[in-house]
């Protein structure tokens, strides 16, 4: 079965400096991954999702991810955070299995971004 | 807004007790999904609609059920009411298939005494 992990549980950063959010998955194949935003009582927003193609991938809010096969990772990137990026962040990875799929999510990384 | 809408926004129920949630899609959506986020079990996928017809299927126990209906509004039905299903319940919709974006709504908060 699949598996992602979000090694850090907090990250704490100052306005303006750059971030790195990390995510590991554990599939055999190819996996359709995503990035997803979930501000305080609010329900989640994607930021960019990866199927196939170009490994460096950019989303909305002036975030990216690349993934790495080698590494099974999919690191979300953004050079300046903005005070509003605080929030809890979520990577998850879907398995294709006959035209539907079953998404498995990390348990979040919650930034917090100091003034 | 996503244009995704949930109602109740928050339910306090017993044990034992049944209730109903309830999703409308954006318009034009036809996949519905139904997750669970609880701080024991993170955000787990429940189940997943196409069109009226189950698609996929989750961590969703045999307490629950869920149905989508030809307006392709959704309810999520859940029974027999534990402590430990107190949650928020969030649906998303999206086009088509999973290449299409999901769209998530601002979730029910379950809370079960």
């Amino acid at each position: 079965a699949q598996s992602v992990t979000q090694p850090d549980i907090h990250i704490t950063v100052s306005e303006g400096a750059s971030l790195e959010l990390r995510c590991n998955y554990s599939y055999g194949a190819t996996p359709y991954l995503f990035w997803y935003v979930q501000s305080p009582g609010q329900g989640l927003q994607l930021l960019l999702k990866y199927f196939s193609g170009d490994t460096l991938v950019q989303g909305i809010k002036g975030f990216e991810a690349e993934f790495k096969r080698s590494q099974s990772s999919f690191n979300l990137r953004k050079p300046s955070v903005h005070w509003s990026d605080a929030a809890e962040y979520f990577c998850a990875v879907g398995v294709n299995s006959g035209g539907s799929y079953i998404p498995t999510f990390g348990r979040g990384t919650s930034l917090i971004v100091h003034p | 807004d996503s244009g995704v809408t949930q109602t109740p926004k928050h339910l306090i129920t017993a044990t034992g007790q049944r209730v109903t949630l309830r999703c409308s899609p954006r318009s034009g959506d036809l996949s519905v999904y139904w997750y669970q986020q609880s701080l024991d079990q993170g955000l787990q996928f429940l189940i997943q609609y196409y069109n009226g017809e189950e698609r996929a299927k989750g961590n969703i126990l045999e307490r629950f059920s869920a149905q989508q209906f030809p307006d392709l509004h959704s309810e999520l039905n859940l029974s027999s009411l534990e402590l430990g299903d107190s949650a928020l319940y969030f649906c998303a919709s999206s086009s088509r298939t999973i290449a299409d974006t999901q769209y998530f709504g601002p979730g029910t908060r379950l809370t079960v005494l």
